[in-house]
């Protein structure tokens, strides 16, 4: 059973163009986050929930946004998609805690063209 | 500001040898960190943690080394397998749980 899961795996899309990516854990965890990582590597995070409020919002441009409908799903939505925004999207979860693991998702590839 | 750094973007080492991962940070309100491994087109999963209340941790073949005064932090694998092979990074957290902030990763290659 995947633990967490993120669909799509691969999206290639234009530039101005409205796209969503969903994530969903099966782990029962109180805490989901999601992360961007660029071209240099970079693992950054971007959003936190935690029972479904937002705990964590880091410096995004207000074209992301995210949505909890409850615990076990954190999704992505991006407005107006720009070639700067591709990257690779991980969604993971943890439980509150400084020193919890947290779990990730495959990973979504983001291409805009 | 790149509060956590992996200064060593690569490092290839022979199986059965120690392999040596550093990490530095300059926040000095981080008391977590934790030691994530990915494989290609995965997400990263978890290693190994350590609070700043010690300065070991060892699971295994996997220790983390913490010394506070030097910011520095490191992953020592022993003895070093093919299946290491991945990209590695280091994340802290300064206690507000839930946000943790990653290095740029090192990427180990062990040769057999």
């Amino acid at each position: 059973d995947t633990a967490v899961s993120q669909t799509p795996k691969y999206l290639v899309t234009q530039m101005g163009n409205d796209k969503s990516i969903k994530c969903e854990q099966n782990l029962g965890h109180d805490t989901m986050y999601w992360y961007k990582q660029d071209s240099k590597k970079f693992l950054k995070i971007m959003f936190s929930y935690n029972n479904k409020e937002l705990i964590i919002n880091e410096t995004v441009p207000n074209r992301f946004s995210p949505k909890s409908p409850d615990k076990a799903h954190l999704n992505l939505h991006i407005n107006s998609l720009e070639l700067g925004d591709s990257a690779v999207y991980f969604c993971a979860s943890s439980h509150l805690s400084p020193l919890a693991e947290q779990f990730f998702g495959p990973g979504t590839r983001l291409t805009v063209l | 500001d790149q509060q956590v750094k992996q200064n060593s973007p690569s490092l290839s080492v022979q199986e059965g040898r120690i392999s040596i991962l550093n990490c530095d940070y300059t926040n000095s309100m981080f008391d977590y960190f934790l030691w994530y491994k990915k494989y290609p087109a995965e997400g990263p999963t978890f290693l190994i943690s350590i609070s700043s209340i010690k300065d070991k941790n060892e699971d295994g073949r996997f220790t983390v080394f913490l010394n506070k005064s030097a910011k520095h932090l490191s992953l020592h694998i022993v003895p070093s397998q093919p299946g290491d092979s991945a990209v590695y990074f280091c994340a802290a957290s300064a206690g507000n749980a839930g946000k943790s902030t990653f290095g740029d990763g090192t990427t180990l290659t062990v040769k057999p």
